[in-house]
């Protein structure tokens, strides 16, 4: 069965630095997304991205976060200058269509030191 | 700006039935999923409600009332890897919004 693949499932960076999650959607998916869950706490919606642009974004995704699409398969999710507070388990989703359910994938844990 | 309410913890016997309650409040409204989440593991998807009324589906069911701004997740026969989080969570616009979660212990 498709699935979404993400690396790497761990990633610990120091404070200040900038890191890339990655995210390989399901092929024939056209919504694309990232939440992030820090410990205990709720999933939190990141951002949305169809056609190729940002559909929405909440107010955590500052200046600081980017989104990429760079060729036909990766999605990818840039920080430029990580923050302790950034650590917590990032999941990125795809969706077929209107109607569907979001697949997720299994997550990349970010550690900020 | 939204709001979706579900109790935090709930316990039950094994083989038992369990009644997960979801209160919404959401600027719109394209249908409401239903997530299991193990800990530490991604969320996982149960089922979906677009229109008013039971989806089943196994072991489990969900209902919708649109009016109310209401739904619940229903777990039947209840079996020790039932054990989790379960995340009610409303479409709306763009993104899918979660509550807080459920977290569901069943003992034997």
């Amino acid at each position: 069965e498709p699935e979404v693949t993400q690396t790497p499932s761990h990633q610990v960076t120091q404070m200040g630095q900038e890191v890339i999650l990655r995210c390989v959607p399901i092929s024939n998916h056209l919504y694309f997304y990232w939440y992030r869950q820090i410990l205990g706490q709720k999933v939190e919606f990141l951002v949305s991205f169809y056609n190729n642009e940002i559909s929405e974004k909440s107010e955590i995704f500052d200046d600081q976060f980017s989104v990429e699409r760079p060729d036909g398969s990766n999605f990818t999710l840039k920080i430029r200058s990580t923050k302790l507070e950034d650590s917590a388990m990032y999941f990125c989703a795809s969706r077929l269509g209107t109607g569907e359910p979001l697949d997720f994938g299994a997550g990349t844990r970010l550690s900020v030191l | 700006g939204q709001n979706i309410d579900q109790p935090t913890e709930m316990t039950a016997t094994e083989g038992a039935i369990v009644q997960i309650n979801c209160t919404y409040q959401t600027s719109g409204f394209n249908g409401l999923f239903w997530y299991q989440q193990h800990a530490g593991e991604a969320p996982t998807f149960l089922s979906y409600n677009v229109l008013d009324g039971l989806e089943e589906k196994g072991r489990f069911s969900s209902f919708l009332s649109r009016s109310k701004g209401y739904s619940y997740l229903l777990l039947k026969e209840l079996q020790m890897k039932d054990s989790a989080s379960y995340l009610c969570a409303v479409h709306n616009d763009y993104k899918l919004s979660f509550g807080a979660g459920t977290t569901v212990t069943v003992r034997a």
